[in-house]
């Protein structure tokens, strides 16, 4: 079945470093990708997404690449701030599905010290 | 931004006691999920609710689950008779069902089963 795999955690990194969460999958035809992000104490909320092949999501300085050669979706950030720390969840929605049930990695806690 | 709400934050209950989870979806929302998060695992599916019913279901969402949108506002997960494998944090998300749109999160209501 589908799956996503993301990097270990939980990742520390000081204010300003640049960061790379990593992220394959295992999917049948072109699913849809997503990182999502949880904030302390609250819900996961959609951080970025790419719908197809070479789709670069982008939000708030982050971006990752829809890779199909590779299946990856890593997610970058040229230089983090201390208000990034948060759980990061890579996440798929298989390809041609109306509901969305989406597969996720098992997260990754991100902390920026200052 | 509209938000899916969740109660109650916290519930501890009995092993073989009924336990039912609350949530109010945003408003003109049609699709309705419940995804729950055992500690240290992956965050996965359990089951979607589309026009008063199962649209699909994990295989984790056995006879011991129910769900329900008793009126207008609200969709509750109900688990009949607790296991203490069911000890994880439940998180209900609803959005309108189109294609590749994000889920809206709660932010969960952690289940201690003792």
């Amino acid at each position: 079945g589908d799956s996503v795999t993301q990097m270990e955690g939980p990742v520390t990194l000081s204010e300003e470093a640049f960061l790379t969460i990593n992220c394959t999958y295992t999917a049948t035809g072109y699913p849809s990708l997503f990182w999502y992000v949880q904030y302390p104490g609250e819900g996961l909320q959609l951080l970025l997404k790419a719908t197809k092949a070479d789709d670069k999501g982008s939000n708030k300085g982050f971006e990752a690449t829809y890779r199909k050669e590779t299946t990856s979706f890593h997610l970058e950030k040229g230089s983090v701030q201390v208000s990034d720390s948060a759980v990061y969840f890579c996440a798929l929605s298989p390809a041609n599905q109306g509901a969305q049930k989406l597969v996720f990695g098992q997260g990754t806690r991100l902390t920026i010290n200052p | 931004e509209p938000e899916v709400t969740q109660t109650p934050s916290h519930q501890v209950t009995q092993m073989g006691q009924e336990v039912i989870l609350r949530c109010v979806p945003i408003s003109n929302h049609l699709y309705f999920y419940w995804y729950r998060q055992i500690l240290g695992q992956k965050v996965e599916f359990l089951v979607s609710f589309y026009n008063n019913e199962i649209s699909e279901k994990s295989e984790i969402f056995d006879d011991q689950f129910s769900v329900e949108r008793p009126d207008g506002s609200n969709f509750t997960l109900k688990i009949r008779s607790t296991k203490l494998e069911d000890s994880a944090m439940y998180f209900c998300a609803s959005n309108r069902g189109m294609t590749n749109e994000k889920l809206f999160f709660g932010s969960g209501t952690q289940l201690s089963v003792l």
